[in-house]
Order: structure tokens, then C-alpha cells, then sequence
């Protein structure tokens, strides 16, 4: 498993854009796909968006396709989340998460960040 | 998308059986994955893969996956599993291949 650190979160007006960040630290990112998740305030968890280890594939869920871009810099162990024409509907905790080291079907997710909370509101 | 629906609520007596289910369609093709989240705290996977344990997770917990339903037991339930459940598949053949259920509360009485 790897540690894992979110940053970013805020208040921001709809509209608005913010950048949310992933740091890991342990076993090598570089072997890792990454996913966010996000969890509106009293809801259940929602899949957001994933990339593998390498960036070759990226998916993301259909409420933010379009506004939001998932990327990664391997060689400093970050994972990044630009969200842009934020919406009130976009609150909520936001998780990083990985999957077992080299895993490539069936994704789970055994390491997670302790979240970062984004605010759209006016 | 793949929808993967659960009971909103579970409430088990302690030392019982906790049984909580996840449907969808033909979800035996599927790996299936449950994970636990306590309030105020991020959620934990207990088992992985229809029916496998990752290591620091009780015996008490077990999967099974069949049909269209995919069910994560709780035996002899403490109160310490007082918690949220949510169920999870990755659905390959999607653009939005991560899938989560709604989750389902489980309270020990």
C-alpha cells in the first residue's frame, strides 16, 4: 500500500475552478494506477475519475466529463484533479485512492487519502 | 452505466449475522468489492475480488457473488461494525467504468 496526502480543497464560487493534489509516499507511485473518489455531504461514495500508472488511460464519470482533467507527474509522486465550471452539485470530501501495485483489471482500491473538502457555493 | 443497487439499512442484533446485498445485472460476471466506512472516517475495503480478505480484516467478514446478487456477511457482529458498506465494480465495457452502490447502514442494536 502506498500513504497517501490530499490538498487543494476550498471554498469556491460556481463557476469557479480549483486544483485538488495527491501526494504518495511508500511503495513505488510510478507502479500505480490512481483514481478520486468524492462523497457529498450525508451521501454515498461517487467514482470521479482514474488514470493509469502511465497515463495511457484516463476515464471519468459522466457528471464531470468535460470540466474535469485528471493528470499525474510520476517523478514527483502527484496526482492532480483540475476542476473547472464548478458547480454546488460538485461539493463534497474528495479522495484520492489506488489500486494494488500492478493491478491492471478489476480495479479496486486499498490505499486512500484522508480527503480534502471542496465547497462550491456563493 | 452499470448500476449496482443496495438496502438502505441493515440492523442486526449483536453476536447475529449481518447479511448486506448488492444487485446487478448478471453481476456474477463481475468482481465485486465492499468496502466499510465508519463515520468521520475514510472508507476501508474489507473484501476484494467477490470473496477475498485483505490482510487486518476479521474472519468475520466473507463475500460470496452469484446470479445477480453479490452479498457481503458479517458474522457474529460486535458494535464495532456499526458502519456504512458500499459495494464497487470496475465495468470495463463502460466510458465510466467505476461503479459504487448507494451503500447500505448497518446497525447493531
Amino acid at each position: 500500500e502506498i500513504q497517501l496526502v490530499e490538498s487543494g480543497g476550498g471554498l469556491v464560487k460556481p463557476g469557479g475552478s480549483l486544483r485538488l493534489s495527491c501526494i504518495a509516499s511508500g511503495h513505488a507511485f510510478s507502479s500505480h494506477s490512481m483514481t478520486w473518489v468524492r462523497q457529498a455531504p450525508g451521501k454515498g461514495l461517487e467514482w470521479v475519475s482514474f488514470i493509469t500508472s502511465g497515463s495511457s488511460y484516463i476515464y471519468y464519470a459522466a457528471s464531470v466529463k468535460g470540466r474535469f482533467t485528471i493528470s499525474r507527474d510520476n517523478a514527483k509522486n502527484s496526482l492532480f484533479l483540475q476542476m473547472n465550471s464548478l458547480r454546488a452539485e460538485d461539493t463534497g470530501v474528495y479522495y484520492c485512492a489506488s489500486p494494488p501495485r500492478l493491478r491492471y483489471a478489476d480495479y479496486y482500491f486499498d490505499s486512500w487519502g484522508q480527503g480534502t473538502l471542496v465547497t462550491v457555493s456563493s | 452505466s452499470y448500476v449496482l443497487t443496495q438496502p438502505p439499512s441493515v440492523s442486526v442484533a449483536p453476536g447475529q449475522t449481518a447479511r448486506v446485498t448488492c444487485g446487478g445485472i448478471n453481476i456474477v460476471t463481475k468482481s465485486v468489492h465492499w468496502y466499510q466506512q465508519k463515520p468521520g472516517q475514510t472508507p476501508v475495503l474489507v473484501v476484494n475480488d467477490d470473496s477475498d480478505r485483505p490482510s487486518g480484516i476479521p474472519e468475520r467478514f466473507s463475500g460470496s457473488n452469484s446470479a445477480n446478487t453479490a452479498t457481503l456477511t458479517i458474522s457474529r457482529v460486535e458494535a464495532g461494525d456499526e458502519a456504512d458498506y458500499y459495494c464497487q465494480v470496475w465495468d470495463s465495457n463502460s466510458d465510466h467504468p467505476g461503479v459504487f452502490g448507494a451503500g447500505t447502514r448497518v446497525t447493531v442494536l
